[in-house]
């Protein structure tokens, strides 16, 4: 089946810097991708949707400049936390799907992020 | 607005016990409606799906029942195994190519 890979599966950051996670599908080409987060015990919540060779669509109450996201081929996108704080701590997961009106989408297994 | 109410975890059984997850949602219009289950170590996998009422979505052994008149799809197992451990997430869409709505996830730990 197709596989949606995430890297780093953690990481550490001190506060104000910024770190990237990348997401890439290794065996299919994603027209879209999406990016969550997931506080503990709590659903994955949509930040943005992702098509290629596009602006990102955020969600309401996401921060456009905070949380960038490019997604520059059809096998990676990428989300770069800028000047993270703790309260940016949080597991972020990607997903993808082969085409605009596809119904399923393929998850990557998350990335722990951790700013001190 | 539109979301999932699913039954918090953990749920701890006993292989070979019975399995339900109480999953209700809310939503406008006819959303699809699906179990996503997520093994340790591992990305979200989808587990079976409803399109409409009164469907019923099957996988590996476990069933739903697309519910309209209790707005419900509550997720079933005869006989669950330890393999069966991980975390299960019910969600819809409103539409094809939409977003995904997800509840908050019920863990799960089989007991051997």
């Amino acid at each position: 089946g197709a596989v949606v890979s995430q890297h780093p599966s953690w990481v550490i950051c001190k506060s104000g810097t910024s770190v990237k996670i990348e997401c890439r599908s290794l065996d299919f080409q994603a027209t879209t991708m999406f990016w969550y987060r997931q506080f503990p015990k709590q659903s994955l919540m949509l930040m943005a949707t992702s098509n290629e060779g596009s602006k990102a669509t955020y969600e309401q109450g996401v921060e456009k400049d905070k949380f960038l996201i490019n997604h520059a081929s059809l096998t990676l996108s990428t989300l770069t936390v800028t000047s993270a704080h703790p309260e940016d701590s949080s597991f972020y997961i990607c997903s993808a799907r082969d085409s605009p009106l596809a119904a399923k989408q393929y998850f990557g297994p998350g990335t722990r992020l951790t700013v001190t | 607005g539109n979301s999932v109410t699913q039954m918090e975890g953990p749920v701890t059984l006993s292989e070979e016990a019975f399995l339900t997850i109480n999953c209700t949602y809310t939503a406008t219009g006819y959303p699809s409606l699906f179990w996503y289950v997520q093994y340790p170590g591992e990305g979200l996998q989808l587990l079976l799906k409803a399109t409409k009422a009164d469907d019923k979505g099957s996988n590996k052994g476990f069933e739903a029942t697309y519910r309209k008149e209790t707005t419900s799809f509550h997720l079933e197992k005869g006989s669950v195994q330890v393999s069966d451990s991980a975390v299960y997430f019910c969600a819809l869409s409103l539409a094809r190519g939409d977003k995904i709505i997800f509840g908050k996830g019920t863990r799960l730990h089989i007991l051997p």
